[in-house]
């Protein structure tokens, strides 16, 4: 069975650039997360998926931040313009449901210059 | 802030020792899980215990759980260099439909 996939894997960018992040979870999984994690620190929740609703986007900075799940299989997480302070792990994990198991994709590390 | 948090921060220890890593909570939760991160890796679920289990085993780990303290502890029998990880906990509540992670336990198994 696949797992988690995400890419690209690594990115830079200067900043005030837009930059793209995909992820394509395990099949059958109806929960997809987005985490943002900075060095040291455990993951943090920026949105959750239920199928393709948005049910949690409390953590996700909405004046830059952008996300979306097509047809509730994969997403896309956007960020337009990039800051500084953006630099980090960004995480992609899905489950069967909401509070199970979660499987985690390797990340994607943006480095914003 | 994270609900979760994991103590200690970082733990040093030689081949073949056990290591014991705790988490305590805040609020209730349905269940609790534990998740390994090897350096430039996503995390690997290791165990879940539910608020009705008490203990969970699984090959060289074992999870405790005490709800009434709202806490859990990790332990990892007989260490190898491979465990060298960090350890995260992650609370989850039904109500909420998520999980939260602590900022983890960073172990360091010298061969």
């Amino acid at each position: 069975e696949a797992g988690v996939v995400q890419s690209p894997r690594y990115k830079i960018i200067e900043k005030k650039q837009p930059v793209a992040f995909w992820c394509n979870p395990i099949s059958g999984h109806n929960t997809l997360y987005w985490y943002l994690q900075n060095l040291g620190q455990g993951p943090e929740l920026l949105i959750r998926y239920e199928n393709e609703e948005a049910v949690d986007d409390s953590q996700l900075p909405k004046d830059r931040f952008s996300a979306e799940r097509l047809k509730g299989v994969d997403s896309t997480l956007k960020i337009q313009p990039a800051e500084l302070g953006d630099s980090a792990v960004y995480l992609c994990a899905s489950s069967p449901g909401s509070a199970d198991t979660q499987y985690f994709g390797p990340g994607t590390r943006l480095t914003v210059l | 802030s994270q609900q979760g948090e994991e103590d200690p921060q970082a733990l040093s220890i030689q081949e073949g020792e056990n290591a014991t890593m705790n988490c305590s909570y805040k609020t209730s939760i349905n269940n609790l899980q534990w998740y390994r991160q090897n350096s430039g890796r996503g995390l690997v679920h290791l165990i879940l215990i539910r608020s009705n289990e008490r203990e969970k085993h699984s090959g060289r780990l074992r999870v405790t759980l005490d709800t009434s303290k709202k806490s859990s502890s990790l332990l990892i029998t007989a260490s190898r260099a491979a465990d060298t990880a960090s350890y995260f906990c992650a609370t989850a509540n039904t109500n909420a439909g998520k999980s939260t992670f602590g900022d983890g336990t960073t172990l360091t198994v010298k061969p």
